[in-house]
């Protein structure tokens, strides 16, 4: 599939910081899609979007789809330990596209 | 409400010895069912997907099969594995129907020795 550029690759958080990550790609996308992986265990969805400038929000997660259809970003508000995990942004092509594109993924951890 | 069982959590085989991974979905019918790797701190690589019973698209050449004998089970197989088959199997599933997404299993984690 189409790949797609996720950063920052990996990060450091502070209890209570907000904290931002974001995709993009050099195609249009009709979805896109964040999830986040906790250690030993598949992906789990946090936020679907369907339309360019949705904003979307699930408790202290807030992701949009950009308005070129070409990126989204996903901001976590007032950290805590448990947001620890790796976060993907994925993403459809076409309404029909059967496929997922992926990010590499970024590593949230906390900061010592 | 839909789940999806993958089974076993845990695997370790010797090179050269077969392979069979299990998923089921139960809740929904006729969904795309898809099996993943993902490599130690990587991402996901799509290996296989299926839109119905029997119908198998590959995405990456290679020493892994997969197979659909009913709607909502998928299996992946290998008739010799190699120690490049290590890593964190994923199998998803989606409904059918326009634009939903994908939720995964809780993974397989296989070790070649």
């Amino acid at each position: 599939g189409q790949q797609l550029n996720q950063s920052p690759q990996s990060m450091f958080i502070q209890e209570g910081e907000d904290v931002s990550m974001n995709c993009t790609s050099s195609s249009i996308f009709n979805t896109w899609l964040w999830y986040k992986q906790d250690p030993g265990e598949g992906p789990v969805l946090l936020i679907a979007l369907y339309k360019a400038g949705e904003l979307t929000s699930n408790g202290r997660l807030t992701a949009q789809f950009g308005i070129t259809r070409k990126d989204s970003f996903l901001n976590i508000s007032a950290s805590i330990p448990s947001d620890v995990g790796i976060y993907f942004c994925a993403g459809q092509l076409g309404s029909n596209d059967y496929k997922l594109s992926f990010g590499a993924g970024t590593t949230v951890t906390v900061r010592a | 409400s839909q789940t999806i069982h993958q089974w076993p959590a845990t695997l370790v085989q010797p090179v050269g010895s077969p392979l069979s991974l299990e998923c089921t979905v139960e809740g929904t019918s006729n969904p795309n069912l898809y099996w993943y790797r993902q490599a130690a701190g990587r991402g996901l690589q799509l290996l296989f997907y299926s839109v119905g019973i029997g119908q198998i698209s590959s995405e990456v050449p290679q020493n892994l099969s997969a197979s659909r004998p009913q709607d909502r089970q998928f299996i992946l197989s290998s008739k010799k594995l190699l120690l490049s088959d290590s890593g964190f199997y994923l199998c998803a599933w989606r409904t059918g129907t326009y634009n939903q997404p994908q939720h995964f299993g809780d993974g397989t984690r296989l070790s070649i020795l």
